[in-house]
């Protein structure tokens, strides 16, 4: 099956530090993938939307400037928390389509990011 | 733009009581689909439903969509302590990645 390969899986960074997290379609390629943030006990928050090529769609609240999204090839996306700050420390996910399924076919997640900012 | 909500947000119930969780949406649906996520996990797929009064069962899952394909619901029958996880919809009404929406999800908690 469809894997999505996440990492790293912790990190711990400095306040002020930038954090890169990587998301890879081990076994597809990726036209689209998705990021997440999850807090504890709460439930996924879509942040963007990568696409290989273009620029990431950005949810609404999310600073595109703080959380750098590059999805340089069909399967690598990277997500980069500049001038991480302690409320930054949350759990980031990702999520992938296969290029050859519609846009409505199921989505394969990584299996997140812990991130903790000292 | 679309709306979605999905209800309770959190759920409690005894081992054995059945459980369910409601995904509503504002605009017709293309499909849904139901993932699940354990505690420290990460989101694993369970169903997709298309076509509308859509009945799908997985052993003590039931997944329904509405004949208007603008809500669907997952009932468990007789929960069980493997159960317990946030339980959360994908909503697709068409148009390319534009047309994706998320449910904020439903933490189930089972006592024993």
């Amino acid at each position: 099956g469809a894997v999505v390969s996440q990492h790293p899986s912790r990190v711990i960074c400095k306040s002020g530090t930038s954090v890169k997290i990587e998301c890879r379609s081990l076994d597809f390629q990726a036209t689209t993938m998705f990021w997440y943030r999850q807090f504890p006990k709460q439930s996924l928050m879509l942040m963007a939307t990568s696409n290989e090529g273009s620029k990431a769609t950005y949810e609404q609240g999310v600073e595109k400037d703080k959380f750098l999204i590059n999805h340089a090839s069909l399967t690598l996306s990277t997500l980069t928390v500049t001038s991480a700050h302690p409320e930054d420390s949350s759990f980031y996910i990702c999520s992938a389509r296969d290029r050859g399924t519609k846009f409505d076919s199921p989505l394969h997640f990584g299996n997140g990011t812990r991130l903790t900012v000292t | 733009g679309q709306q979605v909500m999905q209800i309770p947000q959190y759920q409690h119930v005894q081992e054995g009581e059945d459980f369910t969780t409601y995904c509503n949406s504002s605009t017709t649906l293309s499909n849904i689909q139901w993932y699940k996520q354990r505690p420290g996990g990460h989101p694993v797929f369970l169903i997709q439903l298309v076509k509308s009064g859509e009945v799908k069962k997985q052993k003590r899952l039931t997944f329904q969509f509405g004949e208007a394909k603008k809500n669907s619901s997952l009932h468990i029958t007789a929960t069980q302590t493997t159960d317990v996880g946030t339980y959360f919809c994908v909503m697709y009404s068409g148009g390319g990645a534009d047309g994706l929406t998320f449910g904020k999800g439903t933490h189930l908690i089972i006592h024993p």
